[in-house]
């Protein structure tokens, strides 16, 4: 069965709609949460690393105020994208466990902006 | 920039071939290698952590080898079945970063 619990599978909304999308690791504490994006036939492109109980870290180009990141409890971590418009239309998935090891991936959200 | 490349983009074989792809990645900074399984309106799902050199790992029919001096990892499926086609995707760990980079994925279909 699925461990890591991610939810919505899917958004569409109009422009200037603030999404919010949740990631629980189902039956491990997760220190860390890692949210990456994909735009159609591109690689998986990590947006940040989420840490229980402290700031997220951002990869270059990631607009914090844009994609805000809260990692409140062990299990889980939403990402909140604000005022999204058509151009943050993408596929968002979240991962859980120490990078050395094998990722336990949600299902992914499937955002679209009208 | 670190690149992380996989070939070929797509793949479409008969049920019963063997097929093989390949995974290219930095030949530095290496820590491991991650092979997952992406089947559609599915999460991946965890094949192979290779950290090794010369390692090679094996799952049922599917097998991956590790050439961390040249950087390639080889995927290989011995007699595909229908139920095989899914995207594969390697990811390459750096030691330097300690973050997870992705390639764009092989897409395989098997047809019955």
């Amino acid at each position: 069965g699925a461990v890591v619990s991610q939810h919505p599978s899917r958004v569409i909304c109009k422009s200037g709609t603030s999404v919010k999308i949740e990631c629980r690791s189902l039956d491990f504490q997760a220190t860390t949460m890692f949210w990456y994006r994909q735009f159609p036939k591109q690689s998986l492109m990590l947006m940040a690393t989420s840490n229980e109980g402290s700031k997220a870290t951002y990869e270059q180009g990631v607009e914090k105020d844009k994609f805000l990141i809260n990692h409140a409890s062990l299990t889980l971590s939403t990402l909140t994208v604000t005022s999204a418009h058509p151009e943050d239309s993408s596929f968002y998935i979240c991962s859980a466990s120490d990078p050395q090891r094998p990722q336990h991936f949600g299902d992914g959200t499937r955002l679209s902006i009208l | 920039i670190l690149n992380v490349e996989q070939s070929p983009q797509s793949l479409h074989v008969q049920e019963g071939d063997s097929t093989n792809f390949t995974c290219s990645f930095p030949s530095s900074n290496f820590y491991a290698l991650h092979w997952y399984r992406w089947e559609t309106a599915k999460s991946p799902e965890a094949l192979f952590v290779m950290t090794l050199n010369g390692d090679e790992k094996k799952k049922g029919r599917i097998s991956a080898t590790l050439n961390t001096k040249e950087g390639y990892s080889y995927l290989y499926i011995k007699g595909s079945q229908p139920e095989d086609s899914a995207t594969y995707l390697c990811a390459f760990l750096s030691s330097n970063t300690g973050k997870l980079i992705f390639g764009q994925g092989t897409t395989l279909q098997v047809k019955p």
